[in-house]
């Protein structure tokens, strides 16, 4: 079985620059997490999505960034305009539902010159 | 959070040994906790988990305590083998029944042939 798809893997862009990521989860997955991840540190939740819904994005700023799963399955995340502090991992993550184990995708590494 | 920069608490273990990695979290209220393993330039990968009614859960050559009264989490992996070397970080469940997790911080393991 397949798992979490992202592309792409690698991204390098200018400051003020936009860009955007996107994500394919498992197969029959219906929660769907978008977490950043600095270096050194643990991954932290962005925006968490049930099937079409985003039912947490408490911690989207939202001023530059914005998401969207429009079928409930495919999922991208934007930044408009980059800043240098974005540079990071953004990681994809699904499960089967909002209690289940979380699977991640391998990641998108965004450097921001 | 706290801020960790580039130094991750390390362990270095010589293949063969067991390995016990730990983890303090912060809610006392936690209901649900997770090992994740996350080698360089992946993303995190499940290892096991335990719910918050249980104390000990063991699975293939690993091992999860959960101490609720002092709040502590371990993780014994068994024979270590230097395909274990990765960094590794437990994540709880803070959010109850909307289910967020929040990951602490990672430790950098290095098994040594």
């Amino acid at each position: 079985e397949a798992g979490v798809v992202q592309s792409p893997r690698y991204k390098i862009i200018e400051k003020k620059q936009p860009v955007a990521f996107w994500c394919n989860p498992i197969s029959g997955h219906n929660t769907l997490y978008w977490y950043l991840q600095n270096l050194g540190q643990g991954p932290e939740l962005l925006i968490r999505y049930e099937n079409e819904e985003a039912v947490d994005d408490s911690q989207l700023p939202k001023d530059r960034f914005s998401a969207e799963r429009l079928k409930g399955v495919d999922s991208t995340l934007k930044i408009q305009p980059a800043e240098l502090g974005d540079s990071a991992v953004y990681l994809c993550a699904s499960s089967l539902g909002g209690s289940e184990t979380q699977y991640f995708g391998p990641g998108t590494r965004l450097l921001v010159l | 959070g706290e801020s960790v920069g580039l130094h991750l608490p390390t362990l270095s273990v010589q293949e063969g040994d067991n390995s016990i990695i730990n983890c303090a979290y912060s809610n006392s209220a936690s209901d649900y906790f997770i090992w994740y393993k996350q080698e360089s330039g992946k993303g995190p990968q499940f290892i096991i988990d335990i719910r918050s009614n249980m104390d000990k859960r063991q699975g293939q050559r690993v091992t999860v305590l959960l101490n609720k009264t002092v709040k502590h989490l371990s993780l014994q992996i068994a024979a270590t083998q230097p395909g274990d070397s990765a960094v590794y970080f437990c994540a709880e469940n803070s959010g109850g029944s909307n289910y967020k997790l929040t990951f602490g911080k990672g430790t950098l393991l290095t098994v040594n042939p």
